[in-house]
């Protein structure tokens, strides 16, 4: 238990639907990440929240539209994917302004685009 | 890219020896993280060393890094079943103050045989 909680653990959804993966912290951390893991992949950066305010947005699609209502969740909503979007979404948060330690990952939402 | 590059790509051990995985990486760098992973799984952060440190400990873990070879090792000691994970190294960059911006390799897949 890392203290940062995914659902779903699993997600399977279709090119034309639309859906969301959750992402709690219980560490009162204030930042908050979503990477990409794909097979055969470095992890990818996908985007950062800090406070709330996006910070970074690593050129992601539009089909990917991330949610910070506050420092405590973070949502990563999906429309219209492809399947290659298909991979491992882990979400991290760390604490302090400027980064300067270790990153907190939840279990991941393994998504699958048909 | 300022990725970090781990090497090899796979290590295959007994029970009881000692694993050593590298990483090399290409720009200056704050710190460079070690985390874990196993199958499926969120990563687990390890150990973090400073671009000021040259060697760090924790259980069985020793880390080093040499910064004017751009490379740092993890070295498991007396390995075991349990240690069978993803093992990535991860560093910062020194751009200004990019928070989260934490660049991962591809990792390094140990397997331990009872």
């Amino acid at each position: 238990e890392t203290g940062v909680t995914q659902t779903p653990r699993h997600l399977v959804m279709g090119m034309t639907n639309k859906k969301s993966l959750k992402c709690e912290q219980h560490l009162g951390h204030n930042a908050m990440y979503w990477y990409k893991q794909s097979a055969k992949k470095p992890l990818e950066l996908m985007f950062v929240y800090n406070f709330k305010e996006q910070t970074e947005n690593n050129s992601v699609p539009s089909r990917f539209s991330p949610e910070c209502p506050n420092s405590s969740h973070l949502f990563l909503h999906l429309h219209t994917l492809q399947p290659e979007d298909s991979a491992l979404y882990l979400c991290a948060s760390s604490s302090g302004e400027a980064y300067t330690g270790e990153l907190f990952f939840g279990e991941g939402s393994r998504l699958t685009v048909l | 890219s300022q990725q970090g590059e781990e090497d090899p790509q796979a290590l295959s051990i007994q029970e009881g020896e000692n694993a050593t995985m590298n990483c090399s990486y290409k720009t200056s760098i704050n710190n460079l993280q070690w985390y874990r992973q196993n199958s499926g799984r969120g990563l687990v952060h390890l150990i973090l060393i400073r671009s000021n440190e040259r060697e760090k400990h924790s259980g069985r873990l020793r880390v080093t890094l040499d910064t004017s070879k751009k490379s740092s090792s993890l070295l498991i000691t007396a390995s075991r079943a349990a240690d069978t994970a993803s093992y990535f190294c991860a560093t910062d960059a020194i751009r200004g103050s990019t928070l989260g911006r934490l660049y991962f390799g591809r990792g390094t897949q140990l397997t331990v045989w009872p």
